[in-house]
């Protein structure tokens, strides 16, 4: 089972910063399979990445991923006030097919 | 444009059984995986299940393995989850979601089931 463990569990910044957030997994993963996930408080997730380092539609040019194998980084340019959410990484591979990393909340500091 | 509408949120005594509900629209209902993520209160996302629509092939979680059933309608374009004995540890929001190329790409907007005597 692979184990997906995202760091750190709360980012404090300000407006303006830049966030970088990373999710390594407990094997090496496909990047074609790692996602990004951004959840608002009382609303859904919604995708922001895939395959590692492609943005979903709509998703702002400020968002970011990269990275391979085990270590891969989500990265917020310039935060904006409705950027404070919880982030999640997700990877598709053996049993369980699909698994989700804790998540890290990034919170206005 | 992608839409998932679940069903209401439930509220239910332990031992009640529960069928919940995700519909789409504005894409072809067959060609796609669906599936089904749990949220327990002020925590983290977990991958339940998958059903495909065009055969109903399903795949589990084994953490959710016996204690869910997936199926689809169809003819209504319709998912559902289901439960035939709710414990107080099913409380939870439950979202379904689009899988393209294994991606959740699209969200319904959660029911949220409350199990208590």
């Amino acid at each position: 089972e692979i184990v997906l463990t995202q760091s750190p569990g709360t980012l404090s910044l300000s407006p303006g910063e830049r966030a970088t957030l990373s999710c390594r997994a407990s094997q090496s993963v496909s990047s074609s399979y790692l996602a990004w996930y951004q959840q608002q408080p009382g609303q859904a997730p919604r995708l922001l990445i895939y395959g590692a380092s492609s943005r979903a539609t709509g998703i702002p040019d400020r968002f970011s991923g990269s990275g391979s194998g085990t270590d891969f980084t989500l990265t917020i340019s310039r935060l904006e006030p409705e950027d404070f959410a919880v982030y999640y990484c997700q990877q598709y591979g053996s049993s369980p097919m699909y698994t989700f990393g804790q998540g890290t909340k990034l919170e206005i500091k | 444009e992608v839409q998932l509408v679940q069903s209401g949120p439930e509220v239910k005594k332990p031992g009640e059984s529960l069928k919940i509900s995700c519909k789409d629209s504005g894409y072809s209902f067959t060609n796609y995986w669906i599936g089904w993520v749990r949220q327990m209160p002020g925590k983290g996302l977990e991958w339940m299940g998958i059903i495909y629509r065009g055969d109903s092939t399903t795949r589990y979680s084994p953490s959710f393995q016996g204690q869910v059933t997936i199926s689809v309608d169809k003819s209504i374009s319709t998912a559902y989850l289901q439960w035939s004995s709710l414990k107080a540890s099913d409380t939870a929001m439950y979202y379904c979601a689009r899988l393209a190329s294994h991606t959740f790409d699209s969200w319904g907007q959660g029911t949220l089931v409350t199990v208590s005597s």
